[in-house]
C-alpha cells in the first residue's frame, strides 16, 4: 500500500514551459484534491475532484488545469510555467463517506525560472 | 466561504512545558476540522480530527484539541512538548463533508527550546 505518490518530487521549468504533476493513489479514495505551499501562506487549493469525471476549482485555480479519468490518477497540468508558479505542490485524496481526513502525498518541488 | 485564522505565526516553548496553538474559524454549517503537522521537507500529517460528538478528541503523538462552537475555536494542546515535536502545524476546515477540499490556516510554527 503505497499511499498517495507523486512525481516528479523536484522540476525546474524554464517561463513558458508546460509540464505535468502526476499524482497517484492506491487506496481507492474517490475525493483528491491539488494544493500549493508557499511561505507564509499555508496551502491553498487548486483543484478538486470527487471522483472520476468531475472536477472543480479551488481557491487557485488559474494556470492549470486537472482531469479524472480514473479513479487513482489526478494530473495536474501547468500550461505556461509562470515565476509565480514556483511552489510546493501537495496532492491528497480521501474517503468519500467515511471521514478519515485527506492523506497527502510527499510533494513536489517546482522552480520557475 | 469558509476561513481558518492561525493567530500565532512562530511559538517557542521549552520542552516539557505545555503547549496550546489557537486556531479560529468561520464556517456557516457543521465544520470538519482538522490538525495536521509538517516536519521540514516532508508532507503532512493527520494528528486529529473533529466531526461531531464529544468535543475533546484525542490525536497521535499525545496531541488533543477541543472544539468550541461558541467561540468558532478548535485549538490543538499537548500536556509537555518534546524536542521532535519542532515543526509547521497547520489548522483546517472541510465543508461539505471535505468533498471540496480542505481551507487551511497559514500554519504556526513551533520552536522548542531545550
Amino acid at each position: 500500500n503505497a499511499g498517495v505518490t507523486q512525481t516528479p518530487k523536484f522540476q525546474v521549468l524554464k517561463t513558458g514551459q508546460s509540464m505535468t504533476l502526476q499524482c497517484a493513489q492506491d487506496m481507492n479514495h474517490e475525493y483528491m484534491s491539488w494544493y500549493r505551499q508557499d511561505p507564509g501562506m499555508g496551502l491553498r487549493l487548486i483543484h478538486y475532484s470527487v471522483g472520476a469525471g468531475i472536477t472543480d476549482q479551488g481557491e487557485v485555480p488559474n494556470g492549470y488545469n486537472v482531469s479524472r479519468s480514473t479513479t487513482e490518477d489526478f494530473p495536474l497540468r501547468l500550461l505556461s510555467a509562470a515565476p509565480s508558479q514556483t511552489s510546493v505542490y501537495f496532492c491528497a485524496s480521501a474517503y468519500r463517506g467515511r471521514i478519515y481526513g485527506y492523506t497527502f502525498g510527499s510533494g513536489t518541488r517546482l522552480t520557475v525560472v | 466561504a469558509q476561513s481558518v485564522t492561525q493567530p500565532d505565526i512562530h511559538i517557542t516553548v521549552s520542552e516539557g512545558a505545555s503547549l496550546e496553538l489557537r486556531c479560529n474559524y468561520s464556517y456557516g454549517a457543521t465544520p470538519y476540522l482538522f490538525w495536521y503537522v509538517q516536519s521540514p521537507g516532508q508532507g503532512l500529517q493527520l494528528l486529529l480530527k473533529y466531526f461531531s460528538g464529544d468535543t475533546l478528541v484525542q490525536g497521535i503523538k499525545g496531541f488533543e484539541a477541543e472544539f468550541k462552537r461558541s467561540q468558532s475555536s478548535f485549538n490543538l494542546r499537548k500536556p509537555s512538548v518534546h524536542w521532535s515535536d519542532a515543526a509547521e502545524y497547520f489548522c483546517a476546515v472541510g465543508a461539505q463533508r471535505g468533498a471540496d477540499g480542505l481551507t487551511f490556516g497559514k500554519g504556526t510554527h513551533l520552536i522548542i527550546q531545550p
